[in-house]
């Protein structure tokens, strides 16, 4: 069966730490994949996509970056963290979405 | 990307049938319809999609006008578990957008 892991489920990090978010799939082979952000009572915004290995989209200019360094792998960096950078990271294939990261950023 | 209009909110009492409406004017010809739901604090759910024809699932129908300038969802007996924000987005590449949805509130 297809499944998507994300983790960790909550993170709190201090302002100008770095961070790292990852993301796999199973299941399936040279899938696309995303990268979401929800802040807190707004709407999901596409931040990354990445159609391969080493190919990545962005949709928005900001504090973060994806890396793809594995075919079911996808990674959300940033190597400061802002209070802005607060918010709800989902990773995302095809029609499937992660359980999503809650990062604090404090 | 096509543009989308859904009410900002709805109301429904529970074990009643719920519509939820999309405008999708500017639809392109092979953009899918797809259908998606946010309960609170999880990510989002898949629920259904169509091109043309009307689809029905275990969880939901979806009925496309025949311009397929709009779509509705209809949810055949809400229930306390179907209260979340509901995205209707059209879809042709491979990115999906979501836009403000509808948030529905299912009252006991």
């Amino acid at each position: 069966s297809q499944t998507i892991h994300q983790w960790p489920a909550t993170l709190v990090q201090p302002v100008g730490s770095p961070l790292s978010l990852e993301c796999t799939v199973e299941g399936t082979s040279n899938p696309n994949l995303y990268w979401y952000r929800q802040a807190a009572g707004r709407g999901l915004q596409l931040l990354f996509y990445s159609v391969g290995i080493g190919q990545i989209s962005s949709e928005v200019p900001q504090n973060l970056s994806a890396s793809r360094p594995q075919d079911r792998q996808f990674i959300l960096s940033s190597k400061k963290l802002l209070l802005s950078d607060s918010g709800f990271y989902l990773c995302a294939w095809g029609y499937t979405f992660g359980s999503g990261t809650r990062l604090t950023v404090v | 990307d096509a543009k989308t209009t859904q009410p900002n909110s709805m109301e429904s009492n529970e074990e009643e049938p719920v519509h939820l409406p999309c405008n999708h004017s500017t639809i392109s010809g092979t953009d899918y319809i797809h259908w998606y739901r946010q309960l609170p604090s999880q990510g989002p759910e898949y629920v259904i999609h169509g091109l043309t024809s009307n689809v029905n699932n275990r969880m939901a129908s979806l009925a496309i006008a025949e311009d397929r300038k709009s779509s509705t969802l209809i949810l055949h007996r809400a229930t306390l578990r179907d209260a979340a924000v509901y995205y209707c987005i059209p879809r042709g590449g491979f990115k999906t957008i979501f836009g403000a949805g509808t948030r529905l509130f299912v009252k006991a």
